[in-house]
């Protein structure tokens, strides 16, 4: 089955203690993409990977980092994470990266409570 | 920078009744995309339509249409015959035609269906 998977889906921590989530698509996508969801702002992108090794920052990438090292995992990491990165986060991926309009796919989401 | 903006944060309708969800948006590239995301209880982002900006026939997918008013800048979404399962928020979103396959978000609308 073509998709998106994030780990963990859930996640209480505190503040400081590094974590990261993890992001996989089993569909040779070559774009792929953070995005946090907070009440009232909808989703604000991260950042984004264009392919292997290409990344580059979204909107909000203050506290967080990104790797992408194998076409198919897009890991999200927080150094050290702070209350205001409480947040709904998603990944999502497309084909290509050309401005086609392929079709995004994102994955379940990650609950993340930081205290 | 583009900006989605969906001025109605809550909306209601009748079940089996027919229901316009608003969308604007502000850029000044002509080559984009438009969509329409929704997303129910279960956290999920499901793709529902999208609109080229270059075609002028307004997509349509089954119960869902949209208005693609280019000039205006607004793209409204139509539900017909509403079910109980529409319940959800719905997101306007528009993407560039190249580079950052970004989706810019609007804040949503979330939709009860009164049975």
């Amino acid at each position: 089955e073509a998709q998106v998977t994030q780990n963990p889906r859930y996640l209480i921590t505190v503040t400081g203690k590094k974590l990261t989530v993890t992001c996989s698509q089993n569909m040779n996508h070559e774009y792929m993409s953070w995005y946090r969801q907070d009440p009232g702002l909808g989703l604000r992108q991260i950042y984004y990977s264009m392919n292997v090794e290409v990344t580059d920052k979204g909107d909000v990438p203050e506290g967080y980092k990104v790797s992408r090292k194998e076409k198919r995992n897009f890991p999200l990491i927080l150094e050290s994470p702070s209350p205001n990165q409480t947040s709904l986060y998603f990944c999502a991926s497309s084909l290509s990266n050309s401005g086609s309009r392929d079709e995004q796919f994102f994955g379940p989401g990650t609950r993340l409570t930081v205290l | 920078a583009q900006t989605v903006t969906q001025s109605q944060p809550e909306m209601s309708v009748q079940e089996a009744e027919t229901v316009t969800l608003s969308c604007t948006y502000d850029t000044s590239e002509s080559d984009y995309y438009l969509f329409w995301y929704k997303q129910p209880p279960s956290r999920q982002m499901i793709l529902v339509i999208r609109q080229e900006a270059y075609k002028q026939q307004n997509a349509t997918e089954n119960r869902f249409s949209v208005n693609f008013q280019k000039a205006a800048k607004s793209f409204s979404l139509k539900i017909s015959d509403s079910q109980l399962g529409d319940a959800a928020m719905y997101f306007c979103a528009y993407r560039r035609g190249f580079g950052n396959e970004k989706l810019t978000f609007g804040t949503g609308t979330r939709l009860t269906i009164i049975p």
